[in-house]
């Protein structure tokens, strides 16, 4: 079974600065898809970033972007430009290709500092 | 907007007492979900529909069930709450096969009494 590990259960950070959120994962597949998803307090949780398997670019969203290490399977992500509404848990999600199901990690909650 | 929306926020329910959870969505999307997050805990899924078909986890108590009538609601029926049952449940879509993520709506926060 795929597992989903984020080793940093609370992270910190002041405002303008960057921020690197860490997130491996284990699997024998080839074709997978990875997520990033932000779950602001009392609000709904919404996708930040994905990437594809298969796509050796990282993927990028404005102040988002991930560290994507296929062999070491390590999927960070850097927050920059850190904003006060960027407060939130941030999970990192796994999906096997054709299998319609993501597997979470605990997630990271991060707080931005003014 | 297109959204999917779950009814209660909050919930509180007797020990025992049967309770309904529900989600609607205005995506058109092929699959809904149901999870179960609990505090400090990843999001846990319980099952899932493909159109009409359903598909529940391995793990997922008996006492945990699911209805979808049609295309845009989602029920899930708790049959008998226990103490262990509080926690958030997330209602989720995506379009067919989920690669392009899903769609989650607020959650309801189950409490048991």
């Amino acid at each position: 079974a795929q597992t989903v590990t984020q080793s940093q259960p609370e992270m910190s950070v002041q405002e303008a600065e960057t921020v690197t959120l860490s997130c491996t994962y284990d699997t024998s597949e080839s074709n997978y898809y990875l997520f990033w998803y932000k779950q602001p307090p009392s609000r709904q949780m919404i996708l930040v970033i994905r990437q594809e398997a298969y796509k050796q670019q990282n993927a990028t969203e404005n102040r988002f972007s991930v560290n994507f290490q296929k062999a070491a399977k390590s999927f960070s992500l850097k927050i920059s430009d850190s904003q006060l509404g960027d407060t939130a848990m941030y999970f990192c999600a796994f999906m096997m290709g054709g299998s319609e199901k993501l597997v979470f990690g605990k997630g990271t909650k991060l707080t931005v500092n003014p | 907007d297109a959204m999917v929306i779950q009814n209660p926020r909050y919930q509180v329910t007797q020990f025992g007492k049967p309770v309904t959870l529900s989600c609607s969505q205005t995506l058109n999307h092929n699959v809904m979900y149901w999870y179960q997050q609990k505090s400090s805990q990843a999001p846990k899924l319980l099952f899932h529909y493909y159109d009409k078909d359903f598909n529940n986890e391995a793990d997922t108590p008996d006492n945990f069930q699911s209805r979808r009538p049609n295309t845009s609601f989602c029920f899930l029926d708790i049959r008998s709450p226990g103490l262990g049952d509080a926690a958030m449940y997330l209602c989720a879509t995506s379009s067919r096969g989920g690669s392009g993520g899903y769609t989650f709506g607020s959650g309801t926060r189950l409490t048991v009494v």
